[in-house]
């Protein structure tokens, strides 16, 4: 089945500075990619997705690249700050059917980032 | 806030208590999920409800029985639980369909069973 490695587990980086995190997936059928934000207290919630007929998307500081042939993607987040502390989760989902879709997630990768 | 909401957001039972969590959305979705978020794991996916048919059972135990009876509302039975099932239960929601469907996730239920 579906296989999604996460890493780093943890990551801390000064404020102002970039943040990498990076994914691989095993099925090469998998086509839809989201990344999710939890913090403390709350529910995980979308912060940028990509298709995989797309190699990579940009929101304000947050950008998301694909490389389909080596089966990863990953997720920048530049200028960093003291907000963007939390667990952050890859996903991987193929293509999607009548019956909603099945979402296969990383294990995390807890972000501090220190004032 | 999204429009995903659970009830209780804390539980503590004892492994002969029986209980039920709730979830409700407010986004007029058809999709529904309970997904189970135990410390340093993945996200495991339990159950998928897809206009109110279970479409998906991830070889979860019996001792946790979902009820979906209508598209708003989830709920997951619990009884004889083990001290292992301790976690954070999350529901989700989406509309099931051809397009990439985003999840909506709720705040998740902590429950401790002792």
């Amino acid at each position: 089945g579906e296989n999604v490695e996460q890493h780093p587990s943890t990551l801390s980086v000064q404020e102002g500075d970039s943040a990498v995190i990076k994914c691989t997936y095993s099925d090469s059928a998998s086509n839809y990619f989201p990344w999710y934000k939890q913090e403390l207290g709350k529910g995980p919630q979308l912060i940028i997705d990509i298709r995989s007929n797309v190699g990579e998307k940009k929101d304000q500081r947050i950008a998301v690249t694909l490389n389909k042939t080596a089966k990863h993607f990953s997720l920048h987040i530049t200028e960093t700050q003291p907000e963007d502390s939390a667990v952050y989760f890859c996903a991987a989902k193929k293509r999607p059917n009548n019956q909603g879709g099945k979402l296969i997630f990383g294990q995390g990768t807890e972000l501090s980032v220190k004032p | 806030e999204t429009g995903v909401t659970q009830t209780p957001r804390h539980l503590v039972m004892g492994m002969t208590n029986k209980k039920s969590l709730k979830c409700e959305q407010h986004l007029g979705h058809n999709a529904m999920y309970w997904y189970k978020q135990s410390a340093k794991k993945p996200l495991e996916l339990m159950f998928v409800y897809s206009l109110e048919e279970r479409v998906e059972n991830n070889s979860v135990p019996s001792r946790f029985s979902p009820e979906c009876p209508n598209s708003s509302h989830l709920f997951l039975h619990l009884h004889t639980l083990q001290p292992e099932d301790s976690a954070l239960y999350l529901c989700a929601s989406s509309q099931a369909g051809m397009g990439y469907n985003e999840q909506f996730f709720g705040p998740g239920t902590r429950l401790t069973v002792l």
